[in-house]
């Protein structure tokens, strides 16, 4: 019975270069959703997803940022030419339906960041 | 702007004595509000919810209390064991503008002392 799964655990990158996270939800999870954590400070919605669709993106910075959850696959959250303020952890939650959804999100172990 | 505060960083506990965690919020459209407990190296877990239509939520040794004129929350866990050791994030919701967006406090780091 997996939870939430993220990889890598761990991503060095050097300025400039893309960051790529991966993440599957729970099984039966259709919705998903992506936070970041910086350091020092709490968690930070960024974008709700379900299959093949962005719902809610109103938390993702507007330039470098995309995500997406395909038909098949992980969601994908994407960064491209990372800078060192996206040094942080990124952590995806999946959960099973909204009407319903009072906020109790089933999170991953985060994957983290670290830009040199 | 911080619109869910949580005031201290750490606290510290006796075993089987009392811990007590607090939380303020600031934006009045929020209308539930959870705790998730943290440990090193893991996603945060949910552990407690109430909706502001309640006052008291429990849940065998967890329970949150809810004073919507003060804006403040608080967690009491009773009582405290060694491997209630965690982060505890308060967080809070508008469902209005969608409950998955939960908004975080900065988390309180518990230490319970054997």
């Amino acid at each position: 019975n997996a939870g939430v799964m993220q990889n890598p655990r761990h991503l060095v990158r050097r300025r400039g270069q893309e960051a790529r996270l991966r993440c599957s939800p729970m099984k039966g999870h259709s919705h998903v959703y992506w936070y970041r954590q910086l350091p020092e400070e709490g968690l930070k919605f960024m974008v709700y997803l379900q299959k093949e669709n962005i719902i809610d993106e109103s938390g993702m910075p507007k330039e470098r940022f995309s995500a997406e959850f395909p038909k098949e696959g992980p969601s994908i959250l994407r960064i491209q030419q990372v800078v060192r303020g996206d040094s942080a952890a990124y952590f995806c939650a999946s959960s099973p339906w909204t009407e319903a959804n009072t906020g109790e999100l089933f999170f991953g172990e985060g994957s983290r960041l670290t830009v040199l | 702007d911080q619109q869910v505060k949580q005031n201290s960083p750490s606290l510290s506990v006796q075993e089987g004595r009392i811990s007590i965690l607090n939380c303020d919020y600031t934006n009045s459209m929020f209308d539930y509000f959870l705790w998730y407990k943290k440990y090193p190296a893991e996603g945060p877990t949910f552990l407690i919810s109430i909706s502001s239509i309640k006052d008291k939520n429990e849940d065998g040794r967890f329970t949150v209390f809810l004073n919507k004129s003060a804006k403040h929350l608080s967690l009491h866990i009773v009582p405290s064991q060694p491997g209630d050791s965690a982060v505890y994030f308060c967080a809070a919701s508008d469902s209005g503008a969608g409950s998955y967006q939960l908004t975080f406090g900065k988390g309180t780091k518990l230490s319970v002392i054997p």
